[in-house]
């Protein structure tokens, strides 16, 4: 199985920073890497997919980058409906595996 | 407009069953991968089973593989997991997913809000 290894579990940032978050894959995913925000209680919103391709509606402060084991997601200008869990996704092969998350909160 | 919608949870005993339904609109069901994907009490997303839109190929998660099968009724698009022989890490939030970009490369783009499973006696 392919392991997907996220990080920092968890950061505090401030309205209007920048935050990088990480995913590497075990094994070479070539693009096959989403990208999701879930709020509390809530269900997850998918972000990007393709490493790269934002989903319709999502806006352009988040950019996703990356190829073969190494992404990232980028949150420019962060706003209070942007602290939320982010979590990865391979889906090159099954089974399909999820990072562990992570979280983005208001320091 | 993308609709999934799950239902079917509820509290069951350890080595009981359970059947969850998750109902589908605004797309073309029978021409859509489907999948199902869960998340324990203060947990991460654990991804659990998906389906092709023909059902004719399915996969699991080794955790539930031989206890839940994945099916769908493409006449009525709507997507299921029987559950069986259920645990108590089975408890989660199940949550139903449209596929997009098809069964062996697809990704979640539309999520349910979910149905919670509790496993206990």
């Amino acid at each position: 199985d392919i392991q997907m290894t996220q990080s920092p579990p968890s950061l505090s940032a401030s309205v209007g920073d920048s935050v990088t978050l990480t995913c590497r894959a075990s094994q070479d995913i070539t693009n096959y890497l989403a990208w999701f925000q879930q709020k509390p209680g809530k269900a997850p919103k998918s972000l990007i997919f393709a490493a790269s391709v934002l989903e319709s509606g999502v806006p352009s402060k988040f950019t996703g980058s990356g190829s073969g084991t190494d992404f990232t997601l980028t949150i420019s200008s962060l706003q209070p409906e942007d602290f939320a869990t982010y979590f990865c996704q391979q889906y090159n092969s099954y089974p399909r595996t999820f990072g562990q998350g992570t979280k983005v909160e208001i320091k | 407009e993308v609709q999934v919608l799950e239902s079917g949870g509820g509290l069951v005993q350890p080595g009981g069953s359970l059947r969850l339904s998750c109902a589908a609109s605004g797309f073309t069901f029978s021409s859509c991968a489907m999948a199902w994907v869960r998340q324990g009490p203060g947990k991460g997303l654990e991804w659990v089973s998906a389906i092709s839109g023909s059902g004719g190929d399915s996969s699991y998660a080794d955790s539930v593989k031989g206890r839940f099968t994945i099916s769908r009724d493409n006449s009525n698009n709507t997507l299921y997991l029987q559950m069986s022989s259920l645990r108590a890490e089975d408890t989660a939030v199940y949550y139903c997913a449209k596929r997009a970009g098809g069964y062996r490369y697809g990704y979640n783009d539309h999520w349910g809000q979910g149905t919670l499973v509790t496993v206990s006696s």
